[in-house]
């Protein structure tokens, strides 16, 4: 499965969209791309995936680009609750469904 | 619909002593994993049991960790001996069944609450 690289940090203000970057240069054409997140001291949360188009649902849009070398993920609008830790992570369809962590970006809404 | 559970949500032992964690996946999921989360790490993959079977325990410490799924629902997860570095928070998650062949097969993982464990 593909790496990927995500920055360790982001603020951003409450009400306001949060644009979270994950590069994935090594992708191969099979590899989902997928979200999750992990407030305090709970549980991992899934929240979106993709393979090659845009996708959107009720928490967050996904954004790949053309060559798929990097996503974006958006929260159109932040809200306090949304601060977390967002871990991107590529699976491929091989892949026993092994979820593989990095670092992933920790996300401070504030007010 | 209820979620994954686990049991006990924390955990304080002393090094050398045993300590067993619970899990019940969500009804009808046959995926099941365990994960390992080190504080200010990402959490990592110990063992994944297909129904009752294991998947992948290339990660798991299995001179001191073992686990089992036996009727292929409940799971349990134990440490024996325990270790000053098996502190962390052991999560459990759970998905629909990751055999189904794409695209369906890109199953969502759903995580329970995790028990805390303290190895003093």
């Amino acid at each position: 499965d593909a790496k990927t690289t995500q920055p360790p940090s982001m603020d951003c203000a409450e009400g306001r969209a949060a644009n979270l970057p994950c590069n994935h240069s090594t992708i191969s054409g099979n590899e989902y791309v997928y979200w999750y997140r992990q407030i305090h001291s709970q549980g991992p949360q899934y929240i979106i995936h993709g393979l090659k188009n845009n996708e959107t649902n009720e928490m967050a849009s996904l954004i790949i680009t053309e060559d798929r070398k990097s996503s974006t993920l958006i929260l159109p609008h932040a809200t306090l609750r949304d601060t977390a830790v967002y871990y991107c992570i590529v699976l491929g369809s091989s892949n026993t469904g092994k979820l593989i962590f990095g670092q992933g970006t920790t996300l401070q809404v504030k007010p | 619909e209820a979620g994954v559970a686990q049991s006990p949500r924390y955990k304080i032992i002393e090094k050398r002593q045993s300590v067993a964690f619970w899990c019940n996946p969500i009804s009808g999921h046959a995926t099941l994993y365990w994960y390992q989360q080190i504080l200010g790490q990402g959490p990592k993959l110990l063992i994944q049991f297909q129904n009752n079977g294991v998947v992948d325990d290339s990660q798991l410490p299995k001179d001191r960790f073992s686990a089992e799924r036996l009727k292929g629902v409940d799971s349990t997860l134990k440490i024996q001996p325990a270790k000053l570095e098996d502190s962390a928070v052991y999560l459990c998650a759970s998905s629909l069944d990751v055999t189904r062949p794409a695209p369906l097969k890109k199953e969502t993982q759903y995580f329970g609450p995790g028990t805390r464990l303290l190895v003093l």
